[in-house]
């Protein structure tokens, strides 16, 4: 899981698996941000789930979040090649400054 | 496609010597911030500047320097870069603060020798 780790996760799968990635944050956030980084370019918003929703669909992400443990999750439903990327969850502790990112989880999807 | 914009996209240089980074965003937005992304890809927040005031400047060495001409623009100075200064710097914009989604350049990358 991303959050209060220094190494980054690295998950590795086969094309029609599912994954799951974890992040927990520290502070009480009303909203959760997940991004994908592909290598050479910069990070792109893939999910945004907010604190009254349990769960957030799109196509195959499927993201929830838990304020009471301070906890959200991605999924990738039958990953494909394409899903390779560094997977970041990001949150705005301190109100309305910045966002602060997790520390990443790497998929790496093979045929 | 992309509307926030880097340049350079690659620099080298040696310990010691000034680089400069420019950013530009054709979103209209007024808020952008500059993100230093470790080899371990580690990202974190330097500075956030809204219509051209900074409003964040987290805990960084004092050799480097935001610059704001207009809020579409925010430039990164380096006064005399360290070997740890070695990163990919990566430009985003809001159109608020906090929550707001970021869209993010390319990054520059900085190798210090």
């Amino acid at each position: 899981s991303q959050w209060g780790e220094e190494n980054l996760q690295a998950l590795s799968i086969q094309e029609g698996e599912d994954v799951t990635m974890n992040c927990s944050y520290k502070t009480y956030t009303t909203v959760v941000h997940w991004y994908r980084q592909d290598s050479g370019r910069g990070p792109a918003l893939i999910i945004l789930i907010r604190s009254n929703e349990r769960e957030k669909r799109s196509g195959r992400l499927r993201a929830t979040l838990d304020t009471s443990s301070q906890s959200s999750s991605l999924s990738i439903t039958a990953a494909q090649c394409e899903d390779t990327a560094v997977y970041f969850c990001a949150t705005d502790p301190q109100g309305g400054r910045a966002l602060i990112f997790g520390t990443g989880t790497t998929v790496s999807v093979s045929p | 496609e992309t509307a926030v914009f880097q340049t350079p996209n690659y620099h080298v240089t040696q310990v010691g010597n000034e680089v400069s980074f420019n950013c530009k965003q054709t979103l209209g937005h007024d808020t952008m911030y500059w993100y230093k992304q470790d080899s371990k890809k580690l990202l974190k927040i330097m500075f956030s500047y809204n219509n051209k005031q900074l409003i964040v400047n987290e805990t960084v060495p004092r050799r480097f320097s935001p610059q704001s001409s207009d809020k579409a623009h925010l430039n990164l100075r380096i006064k005399s870069v360290e070997p740890e200064d070695s990163a990919v710097y990566l430009c985003a914009s809001s159109s608020g603060t906090g929550n707001e989604r970021l869209f993010f350049g390319h990054g520059t990358k900085l190798s210090v020798l």
